[in-house]
């Protein structure tokens, strides 16, 4: 089957910076996203990867291993505004999107 | 990126009755869009594909005559609720794929009391 692992829940400081971490075992592979959802809210983009390396996009940015099935999303200066939930998605050999469950981010003061 | 706009935002409706969700594309023809549904605390599942002019593919599971889906223009999908259940209450979403980037409505939470 297939599948995508992410921690459930992460608490950080504003100010600090957090990696997220993403695993997954998927039949095939056209790219990984990461995708902020606030509560009650639709998913809204942050970045995708598809080949190895670091992708930076300002204070967000997105790891990829290909051979080992595996992404962080990096996140640097917490501001309060990012406490969300975090999903990781990967698109399988059909481009059907396999969705993780997220990470629940909560910053504190 | 594409515009996908879903309406309601909330509905709240008894037992045994239908709910209506719709699903536009306002500023690129899909053929294609993707309907969701979220439980709290819990991943997106995708539910069904609609696909312009022709019968919507359902997921394993998914009740295709509990959850009517019409798509009959490049810029309208329409998922309907039928004789909704508490245990329907969830939120709906829908999407758009455009250049392998997902594209989400606002989502519909939906309240069977």
């Amino acid at each position: 089957g297939q599948n995508i692992d992410q921690p459930t829940e992460m608490t950080a400081t504003e100010g600090a910076i957090v990696q997220i971490n993403c695993t997954y075992q998927t039949s095939g592979f056209n790219g990984l996203f990461w995708y902020q959802q606030h509560a009650g809210e639709a998913p809204t983009f942050l970045s995708y990867n598809v080949l190895d390396g670091l992708e930076e996009k300002g204070r967000f940015s997105s790891f990829l291993s290909r051979s080992k099935g595996y992404s962080y999303l990096l996140l640097k200066e917490l501001q309060m505004k990012d406490s969300a939930s975090y999903l990781c998605a990967v698109r399988d050999r059909n481009y059907q999107l396999i969705w993780g469950a997220g990470t629940k981010l909560i910053i504190k003061p | 990126g594409a515009v996908v706009s879903q309406h309601p935002s909330r509905v709240i409706c008894k037992s045994g009755t239908s709910v209506k969700i719709e699903c536009r594309s306002l500023d690129f023809q899909a053929t294609t869009m993707f309907w969701y549904r979220q439980f709290p605390k819990k991943s997106l599942m995708l539910m069904a594909t609609s696909n312009e002019g022709s019968k919507a593919t359902y997921e394993q599971g998914v009740e295709k005559d509990k959850f009517l889906i019409n798509h009959a223009s490049l810029t309208l999908s329409t998922l309907t609720v039928t004789s909704a259940h508490p245990e329907d209450s969830s939120f709906y979403i829908c999407s758009v794929d455009m250049n392998t980037e997902a594209f989400f409505g606002q989502g519909t939470r939906l309240t069977v009391v």
